[in-house]
């Protein structure tokens, strides 16, 4: 049962500290997605690859946020550094988009700022 | 602007009374309109691709219909396990491939 994995599931951090989030996405799929979920906004998108290559990152807080995928099998989501208003749900989605638009998320890391 | 927009935020129903939930699009040139279950703490499930107006999908007792400017969720005779919040999400050919954009979702509650 191919699933997305997520690391960690809790994080909390005090203010200034680096946080990094990663994400094994689907094996074979070639698009990654980052998602932060907060009661007020909903799901906004942050960033995305396909291939490994950055396609946008336009929802990011270019200042504090960086995403990469240093390979196929590995997306990581870095804050530094952190601050309490970054308190949320991230989510990684992977999907193959010759397979249509389908995105499949993983369980999500619950991060808190203090 | 093209957005989703879901409603009602919040629906309570007693268990088998059926109902339907709303979500209106407003994109240029939809691809695809995906809905979603989100459990409390748990990430967004899957549950149906629509690509055209008139289409139909069904899983157990939830099917998925979609117009050319609305998709609707209908629940028949809903149970407790039911109970979630519902995602709905386009993805567009003005946008780049693959891209979502999602609803705020509706807050399903189903009461035994």
């Amino acid at each position: 049962d191919a699933r997305v994995t997520q690391t960690p599931r809790h994080k909390v951090t005090e203010m200034g500290q680096e946080v990094t989030m990663r994400c094994q996405p689907i094996l074979g799929h070639n698009t990654v997605f980052w998602y932060r979920q907060t009661m007020m906004q909903g799901l906004e998108l942050l960033a995305y690859f396909r291939n490994r290559a950055p396609l946008d990152d336009s929802g990011m807080p270019k200042d504090r946020f960086s995403a990469e995928m240093p390979d196929a099998t590995l997306a990581t989501l870095k804050i530094q550094p952190s601050e309490p208003r970054d308190s949320a749900v991230y989510f990684c989605a992977s999907g193959l988009v010759a397979g249509g638009d389908t995105q499949y998320f993983g369980p999500g890391t619950r991060l808190t700022v203090l | 602007e093209d957005q989703v927009t879901q409603s009602p935020e919040a629906l309570r129903l007693q268990e088998g009374e059926s109902s339907s939930l709303n979500c209106s699009y407003t994109v240029s040139g939809l691809r695809g309109l995906f809905w979603y279950r989100q459990d409390p703490g748990k990430g967004p499930e899957f549950l149906f691709t629509l690509y055209s107006a008139g289409e139909e999908k069904e899983k157990e007792r939830l099917k998925a219909t979609l117009t050319k400017k609305e998709s609707f969720l209908h629940i028949t005779a809903p149970k407790p396990e039911d109970s979630a919040t519902y995602l709905c999400a386009a993805s567009h050919y003005g946008g780049s491939q693959g891209n979502l954009i999602f609803g705020k979702g509706t807050k399903l509650s189903v009461k035994p």
